[in-house]
């Protein structure tokens, strides 16, 4: 089935490590996002991408960082620099930048930091 | 920040209509209105988006003013299921560039009560 998928489902990762967080998508979408949802809260974008080997900070990227290296999957690492990476992370995909399309999301990683 | 005001929170009888409004006064020529919904721990799903008419689809209605500063989403036989945070966005149609992305407020959590 087309989709995208997020994994794991569920992280744990000790305070000052780096941890990747996966995205991949079977859409065929150029645009692909990351989002970060803290309880409670709405979602905030962290980075996004319209195409492959090209992307752009969000609203909240200090402290991560991605690569697009394939149409497919985008990637996203939490450094030791994020102040405070526990947090709900979505990743979501559309066909394109900005036209009349809707984003499709995936089911999320919960990223604990202990 | 979201362009968009919801209110907080919202009850709604089993098999009842609910309706969720939405304002976004600033609203552009070329924005659409998109509503989304998450269920707890998952991510969000897509429902509906509109320009300027009227939208119906198998999930849902969506009722833009004539103005555009303001739209309901309509469940018409609300279930338990849809017991949920309502999103609603205002998303430009253009592409490429941070325009296109979707930017979440804190939505409605709807309570859908037996």
């Amino acid at each position: 089935d087309g989709g995208i998928t997020q994994s794991p489902k569920y992280l744990f990762r000790k305070e000052g490590q780096n941890v990747t967080l996966s995205c991949e998508q079977n859409l065929n979408h150029d645009a692909m996002y990351w989002y970060r949802q803290d309880p409670g809260q709405g979602l905030r974008l962290i980075y996004y991408s319209q195409i492959v080997n090209d992307f752009q900070k969000g609203d909240i990227a200090e402290g991560y960082s991605v690569s697009r290296e394939k149409k497919e999957s985008f990637p996203l690492t939490v450094t030791s620099a994020q102040k405070n990476p526990t947090a709900f992370y979505l990743c979501a995909s559309s066909p394109s930048g900005g036209w009349n399309t809707e984003a499709f999301f995936g089911q999320g990683t919960r990223l604990t930091v202990v | 920040d979201a362009k968009t005001t919801q209110p907080p929170s919202m009850d709604c009888a089993e098999g009842r209509a609910a309706n969720l409004p939405c304002n976004h006064s600033t609203i552009s020529g070329n924005e659409y209105v998109y509503w989304y919904r998450q269920i707890h721990s998952q991510g969000p799903q897509y429902i509906i988006h509109g320009l300027k008419n009227n939208e119906t689809n198998e999930m849902a209605s969506l009722i833009i003013t004539e103005d555009r500063k303001s739209s309901t989403l309509i469940l018409p036989h609300a279930t338990l299921r849809d017991t949920a945070v309502y999103y609603c966005i205002v998303r430009v149609a253009h592409y490429g560039g941070s325009q296109g992305n979707l930017i979440f407020g804190k939505g409605t959590k709807l309570s859908v009560k037996p």
